[in-house]
């Protein structure tokens, strides 16, 4: 079965940095696209930017760009998405999700991880 | 910036059909997407390249393209297709891709 799995929970207070991680079982991981997407408190879904495992070639959002770093460890097929200092803003559920090539577009989701920024 | 524009809900009684809409400048040039997603869940793809169905999906849902706009159609809704549902797509260079800001289905 193909499956992501994300980190667990965090609650960190700003200025802290983080990285949340999401690891892919079923399939060839640096053979797929994983990207990460936003989905704020009672909002909308929002995509953020998307990595190739394979060569850590990676695009993100504009308004994303430079907020976060996205990047993967192919030899343990796992991305990550990291902060070097959150805002409360951060304050969201981030989901992981592959990028199907024959859909061409995300088919299989993570479980989310759930940050809280708060002092 | 580029913009999905969907509107915010839409409101079907069961049997009846509901249909999604999603407009943006360059969905003539860029295929859509569709996700479903229900409350405390992660988005499940129930339309992808405008008009396909994943397998699994059932057949009641469907998807077209007409000019700037595209549509999520669910025929025959049920009770289980209480949602948001998301429209998604590249921007007009195909860089990077974007949501719309959702629509929120309620079965009456």
């Amino acid at each position: 079965e193909v499956q992501l799995v994300q980190s667990g929970a965090e609650v960190k207070k700003p200025g802290e940095s983080l990285k949340i991680s999401c690891k892919g079982s079923g399939h060839s991981f640096n053979s797929y696209w994983i990207g990460w997407v936003r989905q704020m408190p009672g909002k909308g879904l929002e995509w953020m930017g998307i990595i190739y495992p394979g060569d850590s070639d990676t695009r993100y959002s504009p308004s994303f760009q430079g907020q976060v770093t996205i990047s993967a460890d192919k030899s343990i097929s796992t991305a990550y998405l990291q902060w070097s200092s959150l805002r409360a803003s951060d304050t969201a559920m981030y989901y992981c999700a592959r990028h199907f090539t024959g859909y061409d577009t995300f088919d299989i989701w993570g479980q989310g991880t759930m940050v809280t920024v708060s002092s | 910036s580029y913009e999905l524009t969907q509107p915010p809900s839409v409101s079907v009684s069961p049997g009846q059909t509901a249909r999604i809409t999603c407009s943006a400048d360059a969905l003539p040039k860029q295929y859509a997407y569709w996700y479903q997603q229900k409350p405390g869940q992660a988005p499940v793809l129930v339309i992808y390249k405008d008009s396909e169905r994943p397998s699994g999906i059932p057949e009641r849902f469907s998807g077209s393209s007409s000019g700037t706009t595209v549509t999520l159609t669910i025929s025959g809704v049920q009770a289980e297709d209480e949602a948001d549902y998301y429209c998604h797509s590249p921007d007009s260079g195909g860089y990077y891709r974007i949501f719309g800001g959702g629509t929120k289905l309620t079965v009456l």
